[in-house]
């Protein structure tokens, strides 16, 4: 099983400031990585699919890099309605794995 | 747009079996490359216990395996999870989702299950 490591746990920030969350796997992903937003008491939303490509409606202040065993999500100009939960998941090999998630807090 | 509702009985109790069923309106599941089923328990984070291809093909989570079941029905536009021998740690709220991309989109609200 492919584990996802997230970091930090907790990120807090202010309005206009940029986030920088990581997600270390445990062996290469080849690039099919994602990363999911999940606002309280909402499920998860797809935000960046295959690394570094935004799904539909995403902002370009969400951007997406990495290779191999390390990625990243950098997120721009921080907006309180980014507060979230933010996970990332693998689809290179099974069982599909998600990374423990980090929190960002934006006030 | 598709959307996406899961269902549930909310609590069952230990040893028992649960089913779920995922409805699927605006959209027929056939449009989905695959289906899956990702759990989330309180407070916790996320897991993926399932997926069904839209040829047939099923994937399970090595934690669920020999205790759980996903099948499809193409008429009802359903997608169902039946899991057994259910313990505590099976609370969570269950969500099902489709494909868009290879990738889990569009997801449903959820529903909570308790097993107690």
């Amino acid at each position: 099983e492919i584990v996802l490591t997230q970091s930090p746990d907790t990120l807090s920030l202010s309005p206009g400031e940029r986030a920088t969350l990581s997600c270390r796997a445990s062996q290469s992903v080849d690039n099919y990585l994602a990363w999911f937003r999940q606002r309280p008491g909402q499920p998860p939303s797809l935000l960046v699919y295959d690394t570094s490509k935004r799904a539909t409606g995403v902002p370009a202040r969400f951007a997406g890099s990495g290779s191999g065993t390390d990625y990243t999500l950098t997120i721009t100009n921080l907006e309180p309605e980014d507060s979230a939960i933010y996970y990332c998941q693998q689809r290179n090999l099974w069982p599909r794995t998600f990374g423990q998630g980090t929190r960002v807090e934006v006030k | 747009q598709v959307q996406v509702q899961e269902s549930g009985p909310g609590l069952v109790h230990p040893s028992e079996t649960l089913s779920l069923t995922c409805n699927v309106a605006g959209g027929s599941i056939s449009e989905s490359q695959f289906w899956g089923w990702i759990r989330q328990p309180p407070g916790g984070g996320l897991e993926w216990i399932a997926s069904i291809y839209s040829g047939g093909n099923k994937f399970y989570h090595p934690s669920v395996k020999g205790r759980a079941t996903i099948s499809q029905d193409r008429s009802k536009n359903q997608i169902s999870l039946r899991l057994t021998s259910l313990t505590a740690s099976d609370t969570a709220i269950y969500f099902c989702a489709g494909s868009w991309m290879n990738w889990f989109a569009p997801w449903g609200h959820g529903t909570r299950v308790t097993v107690s």
